[in-house]
């Protein structure tokens, strides 16, 4: 089974809509992430949580909410979305040891389609 | 701050060839090295990392070296395959920081 995972894989939807992406780890990270991945932008990223009582804004996160249910879940949401906020996202996780040389672990990714 | 520049692609090769990636970075303090590559509908996955000067990373055929004197960390890889067609992601990470930096990415596209 995979670590990371995402629901839904993809999703089409319409401009003003109300859109949730799910992440459910098992890797028992106490830190997640979300990122939108976009052509020849990269991966940048939009929230971050270490913690279930700890949400930090990204680069971009303007736009977007989360709520980190559990230690292994975290969630995504688009309050009213927009067709530039077609993407793809990707949820991470990491480790708390070490600080500087442990890697992130991602989920497969949900396309998200704003019409 | 921290940023991480690479080539852009896309980088295209017959099987066989010889890979570079170039991958340069500038940071604060002394960060580890990573490279991550995105297979065609997956998310990404650790290919190598380094985490101190003139380290060498490597897995799966791909190598990467640490060179401090030039604030690069190149990926190579000897005799590229069709399977290796993704899209590669360089990336750092400084002690004091939680997050890391990711370059644009660069897909590499190998024909039979």
């Amino acid at each position: 089974d995979a670590d990371v995972t995402q629901t839904p894989r993809n999703r089409i939807t319409k401009t003003g809509k109300r859109i949730m992406l799910e992440c459910s780890q098992t890797k028992g990270h106490d830190r997640m992430y979300w990122y939108r991945q976009d052509p020849g932008l990269g991966l940048r990223l939009i929230y971050y949580s270490f913690d279930v009582k700890d949400i930090n804004k990204g680069e971009i996160s303007d736009g977007y909410s989360v709520s980190r249910q559990a230690q292994a879940k975290f969630s995504l949401s688009l309050e009213s979305a927009i067709p530039n906020q077609t993407a793809l996202y990707f949820c991470a996780t990491s480790d708390l040891q070490g600080v500087g040389d442990n890697e992130q672990f991602f989920g497969p990714g949900t396309r998200l389609t704003v019409l | 701050g921290n940023s991480v520049t690479q080539m852009e692609g896309p980088v295209t090769l017959s099987e066989e060839a010889f890979l570079t990636i170039n991958c340069t970075y500038t940071a604060t303090g002394y960060p580890s090295l990573f490279w991550y590559v995105q297979y065609p509908g997956e998310g990404l996955q650790l290919l190598l990392k380094a985490t101190k000067a003139d380290d060498k990373g490597s897995n799966k055929g791909f190598e990467a070296t640490y060179r401090k004197e030039t604030t690069s960390f190149h990926l190579e890889k000897g005799s590229v395959q069709v399977s290796d067609s993704a899209v590669y992601f360089c990336a750092l990470k400084t002690g004091g920081s939680y997050i890391p930096t990711f370059g644009r990415g660069t897909s590499l596209i190998v024909h039979p």
